[in-house]
């Protein structure tokens, strides 16, 4: 089975600042598909970026990139230039390309952000 | 935007009793998910729906819980017996394909007293 590890808790970052949510998982699969989710206090569960296995190059949508590391099962999250509406929980999740189409997540970072 | 949506946003019920919750999933999607979250702890599959039927649940996902599509649009977890441990937020959601991402509603907070 799948497990995905998210070792920070909580974060904390100044507004206009970078971030970096760290993200390690385990399968023995080799073909797969990576998110990080949102979840601000409103609780909707929000897609932030996407990454396929099979693709070397690293997703990026506006502020938010990753640092997808396949050799090493790392799947960090990097927020540009933070905004107050950052602030959040991040829940870094693993879906099998194979088999089934469970999202498997991670335990969450909590981030917040500092006028 | 289309969106998932949910209802309702939260059930206080009594052990033991039945409890209904309602999902209605973006319209064009043909797989539907719930997953619950315990208080401070992970995100957890309970089930996928996919052509009418369930295609995948977890060893959570026990008797006392079901599924149903009753109609076109809505999309339905029973639990029979509510147990205090079923206390949780319930996410619904639904993707147009089995590998294109889920997209959530914004859940419901069930608690069971």
């Amino acid at each position: 089975a799948q497990t995905v590890t998210q070792s920070q808790p909580e974060m904390s970052v100044q507004e206009a600042e970078t971030v970096t949510l760290s993200c390690t998982y385990d399968t023995s699969e080799s073909d797969y598909y990576l998110f990080w989710y949102k979840q601000p206090p409103s609780r909707q569960m929000i897609l932030v970026i996407r990454q396929e296995a099979y693709k070397q190059q690293n997703a990026t949508e506006n502020r938010f990139s990753v640092n997808f590391q396949k050799a090493a099962k790392s799947f960090s999250l990097k927020i540009s230039d933070s905004q107050l509406g950052d602030a959040a929980m991040y829940f870094c999740a693993y879906r099998s390309a194979i088999a089934g189409n469970m999202l498997t997540f991670g335990g969450g970072t909590r981030l917040m952000v500092k006028p | 935007e289309p969106e998932v949506t949910q209802t309702p946003s939260h059930q206080v019920t009594q052990m033991g009793q039945e409890v209904i919750l309602r999902c209605v999933p973006i319209s064009n999607h043909l797989y539907f998910y719930w997953y619950r979250q315990i208080l401070g702890q992970k995100v957890e599959f309970l089930v996928s729906f996919y052509n009418n039927e369930i295609s995948e649940k977890s060893e959570i996902f026990d008797d006392q819980f079901s599924v149903e599509r009753p109609d076109g649009s809505n999309f339905t977890l029973k639990i029979r017996s509510t147990k205090l441990e079923d206390s949780a937020m319930y996410f619904c959601a639904s993707s147009p394909g089995g590998l294109t991402e889920a997209f959530f509603g914004q859940g419901t907070r069930l608690t069971v007293v």
